[in-house]
C-alpha cells in the first residue's frame, strides 16, 4: 500500500521565478492538503483539495495555487517566488467526510528560494 | 482561533528514561487529535490518534491522553531509546470538524546513549 508521495525531494529557485510542487495521495484517499514549514516552526495550512476543488484556503496570497486531477493527485504552484517562501512543503492525504480523520504526510519538498 | 502551544520546546534526557510531552489547545471543541513525528528534514509520521470521546491511545511504547475539558494532551514515552531522537508535534482540527490541521512548533526530543 504506496503512502503519500511527492516530488521533487529538493528544488532550488530564484527570487521571481515559478515553481510546481507534486503529490500522489495514499492509495483510496480522496482529499489532500497542502502546508508550509519553516525552519523551526509547526506546519501552516496552505489549502485543501477534494473532488477537484479548492475547500479551504489559509492565510496565503494568490501567489500559492493549486489542482487536483481526476486521479486525487494534487499541485501546488508558487509564482512570484520571495526568499520568504522557502520552506519544507508537506502534502497530507485523507479521506472525505469522517470527523475521525487521520492524516497521513509525505516525505515533503524542500524549496529554498536564493 | 483555534491556537497549539506544546511545552518543553526541547527536552534531552538519558536513555531508558520514561518522559511526557505536553500539548495545550484554546478550543476545546475538537473533534480529534493527533500526535506526529518528524525526524530532521524530513516528512510527518503519525503516532497516534485519539477521537473526542477516547480519553487515552497507546502504540507500543506510546501512549497519549486527552483531557478535552482542560485543553490538554500529553504523550508518554516510556523506556526512551536513541532512536526516539526527533520533533514531536500535536495537531488539532479547527473548529467545525474541518480537516485543516493546527500545529504546536513541537518539541525536540534528544535521548543520549
Amino acid at each position: 500500500d504506496a503512502g503519500v508521495t511527492q516530488s521533487p525531494t529538493h528544488l532550488i529557485k530564484t527570487r521571481g521565478q515559478q515553481v510546481t510542487l507534486r503529490c500522489s495521495p495514499k492509495s483510496g484517499h480522496d482529499t489532500v492538503s497542502w502546508y508550509q514549514q519553516a525552519l523551526g516552526q509547526g506546519p501552516q495550512f496552505i489549502f485543501q483539495y477534494y473532488e477537484e476543488e479548492e475547500r479551504q484556503r489559509g492565510n496565503f496570497p494568490d501567489r500559492f495555487s493549486g489542482h487536483q486531477f481526476p486521479n486525487y493527485s494534487s499541485e501546488l504552484n508558487v509564482n512570484a517566488l520571495l526568499l520568504g517562501d522557502s520552506a519544507l512543503y508537506l502534502c497530507a492525504s485523507s479521506l472525505a467526510g469522517r470527523s475521525y480523520n487521520e492524516q497521513f504526510f509525505g516525505p515533503g519538498t524542500r524549496l529554498t528560494v536564493l | 482561533k483555534q491556537e497549539v502551544t506544546q511545552i518543553p520546546a526541547a527536552l534531552s534526557v538519558p536513555e531508558g528514561e520514561n518522559l511526557v510531552l505536553n500539548c495545550s489547545f484554546t478550543d476545546s471543541a475538537i473533534y480529534n487529535l493527533q500526535w506526529f513525528r518528524q525526524d530532521p528534514g524530513k516528512g510527518l509520521t503519525s503516532l497516534l490518534l485519539i477521537q473526542s470521546s477516547q480519553r487515552e491511545q497507546t502504540s507500543g511504547r506510546l501512549n497519549a491522553s486527552l483531557d478535552k475539558s482542560s485543553g490538554r494532551s500529553t504523550l508518554y514515552i516510556a523506556a526512551s531509546q536513541p532512536g526516539d531522537s526527533a520533533t514531536y508535534l500535536c495537531a488539532v482540527p479547527t473548529q467545525g470538524g474541518s480537516e485543516k490541521l493546527v500545529f504546536g512548533k513541537g518539541t525536540k526530543l534528544t535521548v543520549n546513549p
